[in-house]
């Protein structure tokens, strides 16, 4: 099965600057790779996705990239502020099978 | 606005007992999925279903069973509770690619 891989399970930044976090997936037949945000005592919410026939999609200060030959994909936090810290996880799934394989998580803290 | 809601925020049981967790999807989802999530495990998949009646198994499944009667329904249960099963239980409904999450049930066996 799918075994995702995330990178770093803790990271700090100042608050405006940049933040990155990155996943590796085991399995090339995964095509659909989601990000999600878990603010302190607060459900799991979709903030970004990617498929796999693009490179690189953007959304204001938040970007993913994905690199299908090396098999991991990215997260990219700009301009970092005090709400954005939280726990992400990455995932990875095939599209039509919707079983979704998380990474283990990585705990974002935006330093005033 | 998509309404996840799974029945309990907070569970105490004790050990040996039946557990019923419970959770109701209101957009007429066809996937339904029951997580656990422990800290620096991530969230991991206990069972999953796409239709009624139908149920897969997810990466760790000993221990709990599923069942899903109705559509927007879909049942967590752990036959014989044990201390090792105290968790955050994640339920999800999905209709294609993006999951929504209930609110999580903190459950402690005892």
């Amino acid at each position: 099965g799918e075994n995702v891989e995330q990178h770093p399970s803790t990271l700090s930044v100042q608050e405006g600057d940049s933040a990155v976090i990155k996943c590796t997936y085991s399995d090339s037949a995964s095509n659909y790779f989601p990000w999600y945000k878990q603010e302190l005592g607060k459900r799991p919410q979709l903030i970004i996705d990617i498929r796999s026939n693009v490179g690189e999609k953007k959304d204001q200060r938040i970007a993913v990239t994905l690199n299908k030959t090396a098999k991991h994909f990215s997260l990219h936090i700009t301009e970092t502020q005090p709400e954005d810290s939280a726990v992400y996880f990455c995932a990875a799934s095939i599209i039509g099978n919707e079983k979704l394989t998380f990474g283990t998580g990585t705990r974002l803290t935006i330093i005033p | 606005d998509v309404k996840v809601t799974q029945s309990s925020r907070y569970l105490v049981k004790r050990t040996g007992e039946k557990v019923f967790l419970e959770c109701v999807q209101d957009m007429d989802h066809e996937n339904m999925f029951w997580y656990r999530q422990d800290p620096g495990l991530g969230l991991r998949l206990i069972y999953f279903s796409y239709d009624v009646k139908m149920k897969e198994k997810g990466d760790i499944p000993e221990g709990y069973s599923v069942s899903r009667e109705k559509k927007e329904r879909f049942s967590l249960i752990l036959e014989s509770a044990s201390t090792n099963q105290t968790s955050m239980y994640l339920c999800a409904s999905s209709l294609v690619t993006e999951a929504f999450f209930g609110q999580g049930t903190r459950l402690t066996v005892v």
